[in-house]
Parts: structure tokens; sequence; C-alpha cells
């Protein structure tokens, strides 16, 4: 089981560049949830899906955009990277139901923005 | 959502016990409380959650205050390897889990 898988692990932009960061799991889990964690700020919820098709705002989604064409992938996309989208994002994925619990996270993609 | 506060960093030393507390005092009756841990160069994850009720897992123990408003994850003998960032988070109806800026623990042999 490779869990949840990230790509790719480290990438570097320049302003105005666009990109696609790929997130995948294997655990036929329901829910799934792209994270930006910055020094001091902890981990803020960017988008995300609670199934196939669907997916959501969450505390910091401008600038970001999303897509959940299969289950098994959850895609975040950045149409026009700027420097503050700087930051390690992690992706996760859950079972469905209440509560959200035992997230399975990815190993993190470093992006640099210069 | 709650919004959770967390001290900043910790120090305990090895082999003793380690009470790491979370603040979320706008946290409402049907939001879950959780704890995620993240160890360097690694991705967050689970520890232990609850609701009401205080929590033993193989991993730690959760308690909960009476009126809901603070929670303190438990480590009963601490290790070198406990050391990591100590998350603490909340969901709710929506199927978010928001997470607060955590606490670097630090653990002195």
């Amino acid at each position: 089981n490779a869990g949840v898988t990230q790509t790719p692990k480290f990438r570097v932009l320049k302003t105005g560049q666009s990109m696609t960061l790929l997130c995948a799991q294997d655990m036929n889990h329901e829910y799934m949830y792209w994270y930006r964690q910055d020094p001091g700020m902890g981990l803020r919820l960017i988008h995300y899906s609670v199934g196939e098709g669907t997916t959501a705002k969450g505390e910091v989604p401008d600038g970001y955009n999303v897509s959940r064409l299969k289950k098994q992938n959850f895609l975040l996309g950045l149409e026009s990277a700027a420097p503050s989208q700087t930051s390690v994002y992690f992706c996760a994925s859950s079972y469905s139901g209440t509560p959200i619990i035992g997230a399975f996270f990815g190993q993190g993609t470093r992006l640099t923005v210069v | 959502d709650a919004k959770t506060t967390q001290p900043n960093s910790m120090e305990s030393n090895e082999e003793e016990p380690v009470h790491l507390p979370c603040n979320h005092s706008t946290i409402s009756g049907t939001d879950y409380i959780h704890w995620y841990r993240q160890l360097p160069s690694q991705g967050p994850e689970y520890v232990i959650h609850g609701l009401t009720s205080n929590v033993n897992n193989r991993m730690a123990s959760l308690a909960i205050a009476e009126d809901r408003k603070s929670s303190t994850l438990i480590l009963h003998r601490a290790t070198l390897r406990d050391a990591a960032v100590y998350y603490c988070a909340t969901s709710n109806r929506d199927d978010k889990i928001i997470f607060g800026k955590g606490t670097r623990l630090h653990i002195l042999p």
C-alpha cells in the first residue's frame, strides 16, 4: 500500500507560471484535502472534497483551484503563481462519516515561487 | 469553525510524562477534538480524537475538560522519538479538519 502519494516533491516556479499538484490515494477514501504549511502558521485548509466530482473551499482558497474527477485523485492547480504561494503543500485523505478521523497525509510538496 | 490555541513550544525530560494543552473556547457541541503529530520532514500523522469523554490508545491519552473549552494530550512516558510538532484540530459537520498552529515538543535526554 502506497497510501497517499504527492507529485512532485519539489518544484520551483517563476511568478505567473502555472502548475498542478497531484495527490493520489489507494485506500478508497471518500474524503480528500489540500493543506498548506507555512512557518508559524500551522496547517491551513485550502480546498477539500467529500467525494468524486465534488469540491469545497477551505480557509485559504484564493489563488487555487481543485478537481476530483476520479475518486483516487485530487488535483491542486495554481493558475498564476505568486511568491505568497511559496509553501509546503500537504494532501490528505480519510474515510467518510462523522467524525472525520485518522486522516492519512502525504509526504508533502515543497513549492518555491520566485 | 472552532479555532484552537496551543503554546508554541514545550520541553520535557525523557521518560517523564508530557501534558500538551490546547484551548478551543469556541468549540460547538458537535465538534470533535483531534490530535496529530508531525515528525521532521514528514507529513502529519493521526494520534487520537475525542468528543466529550477522555480517551486512551496505544500512543497517548486525551483529557477533555468538562466544558470542552480545552483539552490535553498526554504522552505517558516521553522518548526522544516523540520530539515533533503536535497539532490540536477540530472537525465538524462540514467535514473539515481545522488545525491550529501546533506545539513543537523538545525532549531532553
